[in-house]
């Protein structure tokens, strides 16, 4: 069981825009950041968002993050096929003294 | 621009001791304020983040591997290393290691990562 839950799968057409979830407490999500990993079939994780929001050199700006309270969102516009991948969120536990992830979400492209 | 690398035995023996390093290149170790971290994975399963120990020595571990696990760093050889004592079945995974900028959770870069099984 994560400490951070996330659905275990979502779907889009190409063009569609997608909506991942990542659900926390005032322990993680509400007092820290978030950070997005997309993992490739056969991949190692790739950093995605990181402070919530941002978007590193080189990530598409079809990918976009947002935190409210004790939730946070990874929004992918203009699906592509190559979108498909599973989508983790990260952030730190104040209770845990540590980082916990989401359980993952795997992205389908129909 | 930093590179990290997993390397050791891809087949360990229940009871034993996992361990594996990871080698950093195209960049300091001990510059900056970075935590060197472990990640696994197993397969078909989401990631678990193990623990990782700063440039200066000090660490910090996953309060459910806490006793099991020992994370060092040795910043002349620009590698940080896990152990993993009493391995069972459930520790066999893909072992990554990765930077943190923050010690929060934010993972940049990733090594490629190593599976890792552990046979009875």
């Amino acid at each position: 069981q994560s400490v951070l839950t996330q659905p275990p799968s979502a779907s889009g057409t190409p063009g569609q825009k997608v909506t991942i979830s990542c659900s926390g407490s005032t322990s993680n999500i509400g007092r820290n950041i978030v950070n997005w990993y997309q993992q490739l079939p056969g991949t190692a994780p790739k950093l995605l968002i990181f402070d919530s929001k941002q978007r590193p050199s080189g990530v598409p700006d079809r990918f976009s993050g947002s935190k409210s309270g004790t939730s946070a969102s990874l929004a992918i516009s203009g699906l592509q096929s190559d979108d498909e991948a599973d989508y983790y969120c990260a952030a730190w536990d104040d209770s845990l003294h540590s980082p916990v992830f989401g359980g993952g979400t795997r992205l389908t492209v129909l | 621009q930093v590179q990290l690398q997993e390397s050791g035995p891809g087949l360990v023996k229940a009871s034993q001791t996992l361990s594996l390093t990871c080698s950093v290149s195209g960049g300091s170790i001990s510059s900056g304020s970075y935590f060197w971290t472990w990640i696994r994975q197993p397969a078909g399963k989401g990631l678990e983040w193990i623990g990782h120990v700063f440039a200066g020595g000090s660490t910090n571990y996953n309060p459910s591997l806490k006793s099991r696990v020992t994370i060092s760093i040795d910043t002349s050889k620009s590698q940080f290393a896990l152990n993993l004592n009493s391995v069972t079945a459930a520790d066999t995974a893909v072992y990554y290691c990765a930077r943190d900028w923050d010690g929060g959770g934010w993972f940049d870069p990733w090594g490629q990562g190593a599976l890792v099984t552990v046979s009875s």
